[in-house]
């Protein structure tokens, strides 16, 4: 069984559409993550959520609004969207929100191409 | 200035050697600093953690921490073929922080 699972793995559309990925994770973890991959690798943290609250809200705009119906899911939906939002998002999830030895467990990356 | 700091290779090593791959940080306040492997198109997936100065070993890794130099390493001793990947240096206080990973080669 997928731990942090996200749907769709690739996702292709064109500029302005408005999209949304989902992320469900089955571990029982109380706080939810999603990161943005650029090209170069680097894992930038875009929103954080515990218990379906908002904790961490990064300088992110504001056409990326998160939502967590639950504590097991965090979608995110993006609109209007830009050729810059190609990357590849991950969602992740930890036990409780990250603090002495508590891992990330990470889905495995929606790779989002914008036209 | 970045926060996690590592640099980018690519660093080649020949296989069964000792490959070294360093970071550093910026936050004095950060608790815990883990070691994450990500293969190409996968996702990352967490090899160590360490949240003490000194060493830390499992198996073939030794991961370094040095928090007056805010520096935390990871040794990988034996290299193999499979250890080539992109290695992620990540850091937590309040929120995790990554670095922009090191690719990590190893020649036959």
């Amino acid at each position: 069984d997928t731990a942090v699972s996200q749907t769709p793995k690739y996702l292709v559309t064109q500029m302005g559409n408005d999209k949304s990925i989902k992320c469900e994770q089955n571990l029982g973890h109380d706080t939810m993550y999603w990161y943005k991959q650029d090209s170069k690798k680097f894992l930038k943290i875009m929103f954080s959520y515990n218990n379906k609250e908002l904790i961490i809200n990064e300088t992110v705009p504001n056409r990326f609004s998160p939502k967590s119906p639950d504590k097991a899911h965090l979608n995110l939906h993006i609109n209007s969207l830009e050729l810059g939002d190609s990357a590849v998002y991950f969602c992740a999830s930890s036990p409780r929100l990250l603090q002495g030895n508590t891992e990330a467990f990470f889905g495995q990356g929606t790779r989002l191409t914008v036209v | 200035q970045k926060e996690v700091e590592q640099n980018s290779g690519p660093l080649s090593v020949p296989e069964g050697a000792i490959a070294s791959l360093n970071c550093t940080y910026s936050d004095r306040g950060s608790q815990s600093f883990f070691w994450y492997r990500q293969y190409s198109g996968k996702s990352p997936e967490l090899i160590m953690f360490i949240y003490s100065n000194g060493d830390k070993e499992d198996g073939r890794f030794t991961a370094q921490l040095n928090k007056a130099s805010q520096y935390v390493s990871l040794l990988i001793r034996d290299s193999q073929p499979s250890d080539s990947a992109t290695y992620l240096c990540a850091t937590s206080a309040s929120k995790i922080i990554f670095g922009s990973g090191t690719r990590l080669s190893i020649r036959p």
